[in-house]
């Protein structure tokens, strides 16, 4: 079975702290993908990567940046996070060439106060 | 990009066939539509995909009419543990160097009762 584990699944920050959520999966996957969920809002793509060293803004990059040094690490950051970033962050993958059927972490409720 | 919009909430009862549909007005011809189960506390699984017509797999069917502006899951005979939120997706099939965004819908809370 394919795994994706994420870091934390529940983290409290303050408001400016720089914060980092970690990803792994164990299936050699090339793609990446962070995500967040919000009530109403549904799940709204990060950033992804597809690739090593490679990534891609989604739909709402704004106040994110994203690493990825090694193929089973991709790790999302909140620069200096601010409480509308408070929110259910969800890490995905998948193998190259198969965009849909995504593997999905737990997900990391991140409370920023 | 394809907005997707489904409904909000479903009932339904043990052994029924539940049909969640999944509008998407502006699908690209490029975009595939995928749809995931999610329960509470736990990252979404994948269902099924397609680009038209019927998929059919063990656990689901996805009919997808000609116009492809909308998208039906059904799934036979449900049970208590089919309780979820379903989700509609619809994106190109590459997203790097195409600009191509993927785009959740709001989902649907299926409630089964026994």
């Amino acid at each position: 079975d394919v795994k994706v584990t994420q870091s934390s699944r529940y983290l409290v920050k303050r408001t400016g702290e720089k914060v980092f959520l970690e990803c792994v999966q164990d299936m050699d996957h090339e793609n990446m993908f962070w995500y967040r969920q919000d009530p109403g809002l549904g799940l709204r793509l990060i950033y992804f990567s597809y690739d090593v060293k490679m990534k891609e803004k989604g739909d709402i990059p704004e106040g994110y940046s994203v690493s990825r040094e090694k193929k089973e690490r991709f790790s999302l950051i909140l620069e200096s996070a601010s409480t509308n970033q408070t929110s259910m962050y969800l890490c995905a993958s998948n193998p190259r060439g198969q965009t849909y059927e995504q593997y999905f972490g737990p997900g990391t409720r991140l409370t920023v106060t | 990009l394809a907005k997707t919009t489904q409904p909000i909430s479903m009932d339904s009862y043990e052994g029924q066939e539940v049909n969640i549909t999944c509008s998407h007005n502006n699908i690209a011809t490029n975009d595939y539509i995928t749809w995931y189960q999610q329960f509470p506390s736990q990252g979404p699984r994948f269902i099924i995909q397609g680009y038209k017509t019927k998929v059919t797999n063990e656990v689901a069917s996805l009919f997808i009419p000609a116009d492809r502006k909308s998208s039906t899951l059904s799934l036979p005979r449900v049970s208590l543990s089919d309780t979820a939120v379903y989700y509609c997706l619809v994106g190109p099939p590459l997203l790097y160097n195409q600009g191509g965004k993927l785009i959740f819908g709001q989902g649907t809370e299926l409630s089964v009762k026994p």
